[in-house]
């Protein structure tokens, strides 16, 4: 059975202080590795799909990388308004549908 | 352009009662997706079309749910005879070819009474 799982649950930064988020995956032959960012009362935002270990993808201040076990996702310098659930989703090879892990919840403060 | 729209935003409903919610994908994308949201939890899959078909249909949690797709485009997610733990946000996306960035709606929240 595939697996996801997001750490830590919730994180508190203040404004400028870099971290990461993981994401442990256990899938059959992993066919992409995506990261969302949702915001309070709206559907998930597409942030950047990983296909192959060693795979780096940025985005402004957002960084993930990917190797065979797990996905980060780099904040460098975050801002109030990266504040949001970082959701992670793994699909399996042969199968079209992925599994969601349960988010990150990031808060940053100013 | 257009994005994934879904209908009603909100919808509270007395248990027992039947429910129909709408998704509208973006032009042109083929593969279409159903979510349900609980609070707190991750996204649990419910269904899955390629086209008019559904494929995989693993994820509906009983055989009250039900889902349709016509056109390529709108699809319904039906639900009957509602219970209190159907309560959830109920998400679509869309992505231009299966395996593809999802882009999704922003929900329908159900509160089932």
């Amino acid at each position: 059975e595939d697996q996801v799982t997001q750490s830590p649950e919730a994180l508190r930064l203040q404004e400028g202080e870099s971290s990461s988020l993981n994401c442990s995956y256990t899938v059959s032959g992993l066919r992409g590795l995506s990261w969302y960012r949702q915001d309070p009362g709206k559907g998930p935002e597409f942030l950047f799909t990983l296909y192959s270990a060693g795979e780096e993808k940025e985005k402004e201040r957002l960084k993930a990388t990917l190797t065979k076990k797990e996905s980060f996702l780099h904040i460098t310098a975050p801002k109030p308004e990266d504040s949001a659930t970082y959701l992670c989703a793994a699909t399996s090879g042969g199968s079209y549908i992925p599994t969601f892990g349960r988010g990150t919840s990031l808060i940053v403060h100013p | 352009g257009a994005g994934v729209s879904q209908s009603p935003s909100n919808k509270v409903t007395e248990k027992g009662k039947d429910v129909e919610l709408r998704c509208d994908p973006i032009s042109g994308h083929t593969a279409l997706y159903w979510y349900r949201q609980r609070l707190g939890q991750g996204l649990e899959f419910l269904i899955y079309f390629q086209g008019n078909s559904a494929p995989d249909k693993s994820g509906l949690p009983s055989d009250r749910f039900s889902a349709e797709r016509t056109g390529e485009s709108v699809s319904t997610l039906t639900i009957q005879r509602t219970q209190q733990e159907d309560s959830a946000v109920y998400l679509c996306a869309s992505s231009l070819v299966a395996v593809g960035e999802q882009y999704f709606g922003p929900g329908t929240r159900l509160t089932v009474t």
